[in-house]
């Protein structure tokens, strides 16, 4: 089974601060997933990367396969960026054709004004 | 707006209670989830429905019965749950089950 952490758990931010969150994951993946997930439980999914970088606004993710590690940077922070911010992966060991995501327990950010 | 909309918002219900959780996405999408978040935990697949079969099914205890009648429309019926079962219950659809997800408001659910 993937083993699934982020760091750090909780974090608390000024506004315009760049910020980093980290996700790492114990078995190889065939695609990984940034989510954000507002007060009151709505989720919006954020990227889906099996390689490189993407970007987004002020959002950049990244993912390093030979690390099994993967950072969501949110460049000049906003207090509307308060959020938990989960990480997803697929691992081809659950099977051709699995659909099964494993998640981390999120992160949760809050930028202060 | 996400395309994915979940009725009721809130519920309340008794152990010996009978309940349906609705679902329905306007995304055109084949493939839809239910997913459990508990306090503290990490979200659980529970269910996934690809063109309306059921494709995944996470050893979910019997009282939780799904179904899918059409590729919009993904029920969650609940019946003799425990208080343990209390927590957000999130729909969730895709294009395909391997594809970006887009995800409802949630059902937050409470067993007395």
């Amino acid at each position: 089974k993937n083993e699934v952490e982020q760091s750090p758990q909780n974090l608390t931010a000024q506004e315009g601060e760049f910020i980093t969150i980290n996700c790492s994951y114990s078995v190889g993946i065939s695609a990984l997933h940034w989510l954000q997930q507002h007060p009151g439980g709505g989720i919006v999914s954020l990227f889906m990367l099996s390689s490189g970088k993407k970007k987004h606004g002020r959002l950049i993710a990244t993912i390093n396969i030979q690390e099994k590690h993967s950072s969501l940077h949110i460049t000049a922070s906003h207090p509307r960026d308060s959020a938990v911010y989960i990480c997803a992966v697929r691992s081809p060991l659950f099977g051709a054709g699995s659909y099964q995501l494993t998640f981390g327990k999120g992160t949760k950010l809050s930028v202060i004004p | 707006e996400t395309g994915v909309t979940q009725t009721p918002r809130h519920l309340v219900m008794g152990m010996t209670n009978k309940k349906s959780l609705k679902c329905e996405q306007h995304l055109g999408h084949n493939a839809m989830y239910w997913y459990k978040q508990s306090a503290k935990k990490p979200l659980e697949l529970m269910f996934v429905y690809s063109l309306e079969e059921r494709v995944e099914n996470n050893s979910v205890p019997s009282r939780f019965s799904p179904e899918c009648p059409n590729s919009s429309h993904l029920f969650l019926h609940l019946h003799t749950l425990q208080p343990e079962d209390s927590a957000l219950y999130l729909c969730a659809s895709s294009s395909s089950p391997l594809n970006e997800q887009f995800f409802g408001p949630g059902t937050r659910l409470t067993v007395l």
